[in-house]
């Protein structure tokens, strides 16, 4: 099956830096998604970027599906952004199965 | 409902009693899907329903997982006999279309003591 790595797995930052996490993927996909799941669990949806470039806010989002990698990118740091960032992916063309990447864990110190 | 609705939010089993747990997608999506998150891990697929068919369980982890959505809205993902290694926490997602975004619940969080 496909493989999702995420880099870096932990990062800590100060309020109000920027940082660039990667996903890297072992197969062409058909849907990517990158989730932040909170300090209680929820996972919520913040890009679905098969391709292209997206923003949204503070945050964007760039994949370069011919290179099977995606980038997420958080701007002006905030604590509320603490949390797991997930990269999932699904190859399928039907319904399909996202398989979620290993996580990057983020620390937002004030 | 405006979001995917889970119940209950926490459950404590014994080891050996059965377990259910609810779902309540969005209303009007098609596609459900369960997922289980073990400690320190990404979720894993467990399951995926289109309406009331069942089109994938090949996630699930033995015949003791069962899941149902009889009338293609809510669904129960049900865990017989349970064991310690079935603690987790159990998610819901669904979407309007397949390949589209999901929009997940809070999770149910099992502890099998």
């Amino acid at each position: 099956g496909i493989q999702v790595e995420q880099s870096p797995p932990d990062l800590i930052l100060q309020e109000g830096a920027n940082s660039t996490l990667r996903c890297n993927f072992s197969d062409s996909v058909n849907n990517l998604q990158w989730f932040h799941q909170n300090p209680w669990g929820q996972l919520i949806n913040l890009f679905y970027i098969p391709s292209g470039t997206k923003q949204n806010g503070r945050l964007s989002a760039t994949t370069v599906a011919t290179e099977r990698y995606s980038l997420l990118y958080i701007s002006s740091s905030q604590t509320t952004d603490s949390g797991v960032y997930f990269c999932a992916v699904s190859t399928d063309t039907g319904f399909q199965k996202l398989v979620f990447g290993t996580g990057t864990r983020l620390l937002v110190s004030p | 409902g405006a979001g995917v609705s889970q119940s209950p939010r926490y459950k404590v089993a014994k080891r050996g009693q059965d377990v259910a747990l609810r779902c309540d997608p969005i209303s009007g999506h098609v596609s459900l899907f369960w997922y289980q998150q073990a400690l320190g891990q990404g979720p894993e697929f467990l399951t995926y329903f289109q309406n009331e068919a069942q089109l994938d369980k090949s996630g699930l982890p033995s015949d003791r997982f069962f899941a149902e959505r009889p009338e293609g809205s809510v669904s129960t993902l049900k865990i017989q006999r349970t064991q310690q290694e079935d603690s987790a926490v159990y998610l819901c997602a669904s979407s309007l279309e397949w390949g589209e975004v999901y929009t997940f619940g809070s999770g149910t969080r099992l502890t099998v003591v």
